[in-house]
C-alpha cells in the first residue's frame, strides 16, 4: 500500500513570494504522483501529475513539482504566488499496478497582501 | 460542459433517517468513486465502481451503500446515518480503471448528522 505525508498543514506567505509545499510518499511499488487544489466551497481540481519521464512536471497556474525518487518526495513550487492561489492543496500517490490512490491530509496555503 | 454533479450540496439530518446523495457524470466515464473529507485526514475512499454493476469497498465503507445501475449515476446511501458520518463528501469519476487518467471531482456535499 501507499501513503502520503504532507509536511505542513498550513503555509502563510505574502503575495509575490515563492512557495514550496512539501510532500513525501511511501510505497513498495512504482508510483504515479499528483497534486490537487481545492478552492473554497469547490471540489478538487488536478494541478499536475507525474506518470513517467522528466522528473520536473509543470502544471496549471504556474505551479511545478519535482519527483525525487531517492528522497521519495514530490514537492510543489511556485516562484511568485497571487492572492488567488489561496486554497487547500492535496498531494496524492497511486501504485502504477494497483490503482490504489491515497491522499495526504492537505496543506492550506494562505496568500496575504 | 464536462462535469460531475452532486445533490444536495448541503444536508442537515437526524440520526437514523435514511438519506441518499446523488452523483452523476456526463463524460461516459467507467470509473466512479466516493470520498469523505475530514480535517487533518484528507480524502478517504468510501466505495468505488469500475463499471455498471461492479462496486467495491474503499477504506471506510462502514455505514454506507452504493449502487451502479447506470454508467452515469453512482448514488451514495446512508441507511441509518450517525453523527460520525458528519463530513464533506465528494464524488469523482475518471475515464478508465488506471489512475493515470485524470480524476474529476464533484463540488461536494456537506452533511451534518445531529
Amino acid at each position: 500500500a501507499q501513503s502520503v505525508t504532507q509536511l505542513d498543514s498550513q503555509v502563510p506567505v505574502f503575495e509575490e513570494a515563492p512557495v514550496e509545499l512539501r510532500c513525501n510518499y511511501s510505497s513498495s511499488v512504482s508510483v504515479y504522483l499528483f497534486w490537487y487544489v481545492q478552492y473554497p466551497n469547490q471540489g478538487l481540481q488536478l494541478l499536475l501529475k507525474y506518470l513517467s519521464g522528466s522528473t520536473l512536471v509543470k502544471g496549471i497556474n504556474g505551479f511545478e513539482a519535482e519527483f525525487n525518487k531517492s528522497q521519495t518526495s514530490f514537492h510543489l513550487r511556485k516562484p511568485s504566488v497571487h492572492i488567488s492561489d489561496t486554497a487547500e492543496y492535496f498531494c496524492a500517490v497511486s501504485g502504477r499496478s494497483n490503482n490504489d490512490m491515497r491522499f495526504g491530509a492537505g496543506t492550506r496555503l494562505t496568500v496575504k497582501p | 460542459e464536462a462535469q460531475v454533479t452532486q445533490n444536495p450540496r448541503y444536508l442537515i439530518t437526524v440520526t437514523g433517517k435514511k438519506l441518499t446523495v446523488t452523483c452523476s457524470q456526463n463524460m461516459n466515464h467507467e470509473y466512479m468513486s466516493w470520498y469523505r473529507q475530514d480535517p487533518g485526514l484528507g480524502l478517504r475512499q468510501i466505495y468505488y465502481s469500475m463499471n455498471v454493476e461492479v462496486t467495491d469497498k474503499g477504506d471506510v465503507p462502514e455505514g454506507y451503500k452504493v449502487s451502479r445501475k447506470e454508467k452515469r449515476n453512482f448514488p451514495l446511501i446512508l441507511e441509518s446515518p450517525s453523527p460520525n458520518q458528519t463530513s464533506l463528501y465528494f464524488c469523482a469519476s475518471r475515464q478508465g480503471q488506471t489512475t493515470s487518467y485524470e480524476q474529476y471531482f464533484g463540488p461536494g456535499t456537506r452533511l451534518t448528522v445531529t
